[in-house]
C-alpha cells in the first residue's frame, strides 16, 4: 500500500533561518506528491505539488523536488518568517482512486 | 468563486445519537472526498465520489458510517450510533476531475465531539 513518512516534530526556528522538512514515500504506481499547510485556525490548503519525477514545485518561497530515485519530496525554504508558523503535511496520490495519503504532519514554529 | 463549504462547523452530540455532516463542493468539481483528522490517527481517507460512478468506500471505519452525494453536488456523511472514538474533525475536499494529479481543495471542516 501507499505510505508517507515525515520527520518527527515539532520544529522551532528563528526568523530568517533555513528550513528543511523531510518526506519520503512508498507507493504502488507512480504518485503525484503534495505539500499541504494548515495555518492556526484555518483549513488545509495546498502549498505546492509535483506530478512527475524531477519536477520542482514552488510557492511562497517554499520548494520541493520530486526525487524518484530516493522516493523523497523534501520541503525547503531559504529564510522562514513568523507567518510560516503552521502544520505541514506531505501527501501522495496515485491513480487507483486518487485519494490522498498523508504523513503525520509536523508543526513549525518560527520565533522573531 | 466560492470554496468548499461544510456545515455545521461544530457539532456536539451524545453517544448513541446519529449525526449528519454536510459538504458543498466547488461548483463544477466532479470529484468529492471525505477525510477525518484526529490526534491519534492523523488524516485518514474515508470515501470518494467521482461523477456517476459507484463511490469508493474503502476508508469507512465501520458500517455505522455512510455517505451519499445527491445530483453530483452536495454530499452528506452520516454517522449512526456515534461513539466517543468518532470525535474528530471531518474534512471534505473536491477536485476538478478526480485525477491523481489534480489539486484537492479542502473545506474548513466539521468538528464533531461525542460526549
Amino acid at each position: 500500500g501507499n505510505s508517507v513518512t515525515q520527520m518527527e516534530g515539532p520544529v522551532t526556528l528563528s526568523e530568517e533561518a533555513f528550513l528543511t522538512i523531510n518526506c519520503t514515500y512508498t507507493a504502488t504506481g507512480y504518485p503525484s506528491l503534495f505539500w499541504y499547510v494548515q495555518y492556526p485556525g484555518e483549513g488545509l490548503q495546498l502549498l505546492l505539488k509535483a506530478t512527475k519525477a524531477d519536477d520542482k514545485g514552488s510557492n511562497k518561497g517554499f520548494e520541493a523536488t520530486y526525487r524518484k530515485e530516493t522516493t523523497s519530496f523534501h520541503l525547503e525554504k531559504g529564510s522562514v518568517q513568523v507567518s510560516d508558523s503552521a502544520v505541514y503535511f506531505c501527501a501522495l496520490s496515485t491513480g487507483a482512486n486518487s485519494k490522498l495519503t498523508f504523513g503525520k504532519g509536523i508543526t513549525l514554529s518560527v520565533r522573531p | 468563486g466560492a470554496g468548499v463549504s461544510q456545515s455545521p462547523s461544530n457539532k456536539v452530540t451524545e453517544k448513541g445519537k446519529d449525526v449528519e455532516l454536510r459538504c458543498d463542493p466547488i461548483s463544477g468539481h466532479t470529484a468529492l472526498y471525505w477525510y477525518r483528522q484526529s490526534l491519534g490517527q492523523g488524516l485518514e481517507f474515508l470515501i470518494y465520489f467521482q461523477g456517476n460512478s459507484a463511490p469508493d468506500k474503502s476508508g469507512l471505519p465501520s458500517d455505522r458510517f455512510s455517505a451519499e452525494r445527491t445530483g453530483g453536488s452536495v454530499s452528506t456523511l452520516t454517522i449512526q450510533r456515534t461513539q466517543q472514538e468518532d470525535s474528530a474533525v471531518y474534512l471534505c475536499a473536491s477536485s476538478l476531475a478526480g485525477q491523481y494529479t489534480d489539486t484537492q481543495y479542502f473545506g474548513p471542516g466539521t468538528r464533531l465531539t461525542v460526549l
